[in-house]
């Protein structure tokens, strides 16, 4: 069964104090691994997705790695505007409907 | 260009009541899902579609049913709600299985 565990779950960091946030995963065929952000009360936002052990991927303050066990999201000096939850999910090969196993997020807090 | 649309964003049912979450979505996309979301919890696949026609379970499917008549429209139907169905509901689209794009969802309060 596939699996994907998020920690912490929950973050709190001064503006400027880089942090990094883990997603461990189980799966039999790794087809993606995907980053996503969520404010209050709105649905997932997509940041990135991961094909491959060792890729990296980069948007402003945020940097995403993947190992073949687990994924990375890197915060470099974070602002007040970066606090939201931050989803992983793994999409399976052999999926027929392309589908998202997602873990339970890490809600982060940045304060100023 | 919308995205994906749902309606309505809140809603109290009382139990046993029926009703039907829409969803649409403008950009041409093949697959679309239904996912809840508990508290403290992750998102859960509850129906997805590879395109118009064409539907199928996901991880918790037990007390809803879905249809796809048309590739935009992927509405989801509660029969007899029950008070475990309580959820932020989300619908989200994709090309070929790429990055998916969500609704801002349907927050169902039954009691």
């Amino acid at each position: 069964e596939d699996q994907v565990t998020q920690s912490p779950e929950a973050l709190r960091l001064q503006e400027g104090e880089s942090s990094s946030l883990n997603c461990s995963y189980t799966v039999s065929g790794l087809r993606g691994l995907f980053w996503y952000r969520q404010d209050p009360g709105k649905g997932p936002e997509f940041l990135f997705t991961l094909y491959s052990a060792g890729e990296e991927k980069e948007k402003e303050r945020l940097k995403a790695t993947l190992t073949k066990k687990e994924s990375f999201l890197h915060i470099t000096a974070p602002k007040p505007e970066d606090s939201a939850t931050y989803l992983c999910a793994v999409q399976p090969t052999n999926n027929a409907g392309n589908m998202l196993t997602f873990g339970g997020g890490t809600r982060l807090m940045v304060k100023p | 260009n919308a995205g994906v649309t749902q309606t309505p964003k809140f809603r109290i049912l009382k139990i046993g009541q029926s009703m039907t979450l829409q969803c649409a979505q403008d950009m041409n996309h093949n697959y679309m899902y239904w996912y809840r979301q508990d508290p403290g919890m992750g998102l859960k696949l509850i129906y997805y579609s590879v395109g118009a026609g064409i539907t199928d379970k996901g991880e918790v499917p037990n007390g809803y049913n879905v249809s796809r008549s048309t590739t935009e429209d992927f509405p989801l139907r509660l029969e007899l709600a029950a008070p475990s169905q309580t959820s932020v509901y989300f619908c989200a689209s994709s090309w070929a299985g790429l990055e998916a794009f969500f609704g801002q969802g349907t927050r169902l309060t039954v009691v």
